[in-house]
C-alpha cells in the first residue's frame, strides 16, 4: 500500500478565506488525484494532478477556486479560495501506485473543512 | 441518471446473515469495477477488485454483469465488524483514468 499524508487534518474557516491543504506520499507516483466528499454523498474527483504539467480539472470544477501544485512526484497542494459554506466537505488526496496498474486506489485520511 | 447508481441503505442485519448489494452503471465503456469500503469518518479502501467471472475472497463474493450493467457484492456470516459503507467504483478509461464512486451502501451489522 502507498503511505499518504494529508494536513490539515481537519480545519474551520471564515468565509472569504483560503486554504491549502498538503499531501505527501511515501514513494514517487505519476498521477495525484483530489477529491472532495461532501456530506452524506459519496466521491467527486476535482482534478488529476501530474508533476511538470497543469493539473486537468473536471466538469463543474476551475482552477481559479482551486490551485494545485505538483512541483514534484511526491508531493501535491490543493487550495481552497475564496470559501463558502457550501466548500465545507473532506478533500482527499489519493494516488494509484504507478507499478500495480491494478486501478486501485491510496487515500489519504482526508481534511475535513468547515466553513463559517 | 447517476453513472454509478447503489441504494443508499441501510441495511440492517443480525450477526451471521448474508447480505447482498447491487450497483448499476451507465456507461457501457466501462472497464474496471471495484467495492470500497469506507468507515465512518475514515477515507476509503479497497475491498476488492470485480472480474468479469467473478471472485471470491473469503466472505466476499463479487460479480459483474457486463449485458446488464450492474455489479454485485455478496457478504456471508456478517460480522459486527462490516458495519460500514460499501462504494461501488466504476473506472472507463476516457484518455486519462476516470475512476467514478456510487453514492454508497450503508450496512449495519447488529448483535
Amino acid at each position: 500500500s502507498a503511505v499518504i499524508s494529508q494536513k490539515p487534518s481537519r480545519d474551520i474557516c471564515q468565509r472569504g478565506t483560503s486554504l491549502t491543504i498538503q499531501c505527501q506520499v511515501d514513494s514517487q507516483v505519476t498521477m495525484m488525484f483530489w477529491y472532495r466528499q461532501q456530506p452524506g454523498q459519496s466521491l467527486t474527483l476535482i482534478a488529476t494532478a501530474n508533476q511538470g504539467s497543469e493539473a486537468t480539472y473536471e466538469s463543474g470544477f476551475v482552477i481559479d477556486k482551486f490551485p494545485i501544485s505538483r512541483p514534484n512526484l511526491t508531493f501535491s497542494t490543493l487550495t481552497v479560495s475564496n470559501m463558502s459554506p457550501e466548500d465545507s466537505s473532506i478533500y482527499l488526496c489519493s494516488v494509484e501506485r504507478d507499478r500495480d496498474n491494478t486501478g486501485e486506489l491510496f487515500f489519504g485520511e482526508g481534511s475535513r473543512l468547515t466553513v463559517l | 441518471r447517476k453513472e454509478v447508481e447503489q441504494d443508499p441503505g441501510p441495511f440492517n442485519v443480525p450477526e451471521g446473515a448474508t447480505v447482498a448489494f447491487n450497483c448499476t452503471y451507465s456507461n457501457s465503456a466501462s472497464q474496471s469495477f471495484f467495492w470500497y469500503r469506507q468507515d465512518c469518518r475514515k477515507e476509503p479502501k479497497l475491498l476488492m477488485s470485480v472480474y468479469s467471472s467473478g471472485n471470491e475472497d473469503g466472505r466476499f463474493t463479487a460479480q459483474l454483469n457486463r449485458a446488464s450493467q450492474y455489479i454485485s457484492l455478496l457478504i456471508r456470516d456478517s460480522k459486527l465488524s462490516d458495519s460500514a459503507t460499501y462504494l461501488c467504483v466504476v473506472n472507463y478509461y476516457t484518455g486519462r483514468r476516470a475512476l467514478t464512486f456510487g453514492s454508497g451502501t450503508r450496512l449495519q451489522v447488529q448483535p
